[in-house]
């Protein structure tokens, strides 16, 4: 158990639909990062958020957003999903600077 | 920003065998090396990592060298077991920014 939490680890919606992808941190760590990982695809750097900030952004989507909360939890809104959008999706978490990211098991969004 | 190789993509061997993943990295600003080991339908996992300051690291069967001069670093598995079977990410970060920048990730086969 990395000490990460993602809820849910499944989700099937239909196109056009939003969800909200959530994750908890290990205790301690300020940095959350979101990646998504599709079908034979590496690990995609969506955004990264630090103590409740905005941080960093890659190749995340105008569809997509995130925030993060004041006790660190950190949610990743998908809406007006396509079958594109299909993918398992990865919060880690990490203490400061370049340490360890430890990750969350993962949510798999299923768009049908 | 950062963009990091990695080479080869699949690599297939024989139990006892030797295995060599090798990455490259653009941003000589990186001075932290992880790589992670995700095994089919589970969360990436820190195997070992590296930083700028050391050229080489070992741990049990594995190993990671580290070239800055050449921005290249490489992991190494000796007396590869089927339990080694996984898919493998390096990853690089680079200096002032947190945010671990993977490669494209290799899917070692160990045979038995």
């Amino acid at each position: 158990d990395s000490g990460v939490t993602q809820t849910p680890k499944h989700l099937i919606t239909a196109t056009g639909q939003r969800v909200t992808l959530r994750c908890s941190p290990r205790s301690g760590d300020l940095s959350v990062y979101w990646y998504q990982q599709s079908l034979d695809q590496g690990l995609q750097f969506l955004i990264q958020y630090y103590n409740g900030e905005e941080r960093a952004k890659g190749n995340i989507l105008e569809r997509f957003s995130a925030q993060q909360f004041p006790d660190l939890h950190s949610e990743l809104n998908l809406s007006s999903l396509e079958l594109g959008d299909s993918a398992l999706y990865f919060c880690a978490s990490s203490d400061i600077g370049d340490t360890e990211a430890f990750f969350g098991q993962g949510t798999r969004l299923t768009v049908v | 920003g950062e963009n990091v190789e990695q080479h080869p993509s699949t690599l297939s061997v024989q139990e006892g065998d030797s295995a060599v993943i090798k990455c490259t990295y653009s941003d000589s600003a990186s001075n932290y090396f992880p790589w992670y080991k995700q095994e089919l339908g589970k969360r990436p996992q820190l195997i070992i990592d590296i930083r700028s300051n050391v050229g080489e690291k070992k741990d049990q069967r594995i190993a990671v060298t580290l070239n800055k001069t050449a921005k290249h670093f490489s992991l190494h598995i000796t007396e590869t077991q089927p339990e080694d079977s996984a898919v493998y990410f390096c990853a690089a970060s680079p200096g002032g920014s947190y945010i671990p920048t993977f490669g494209r990730g290799t899917s070692l086969i160990v045979h038995p």
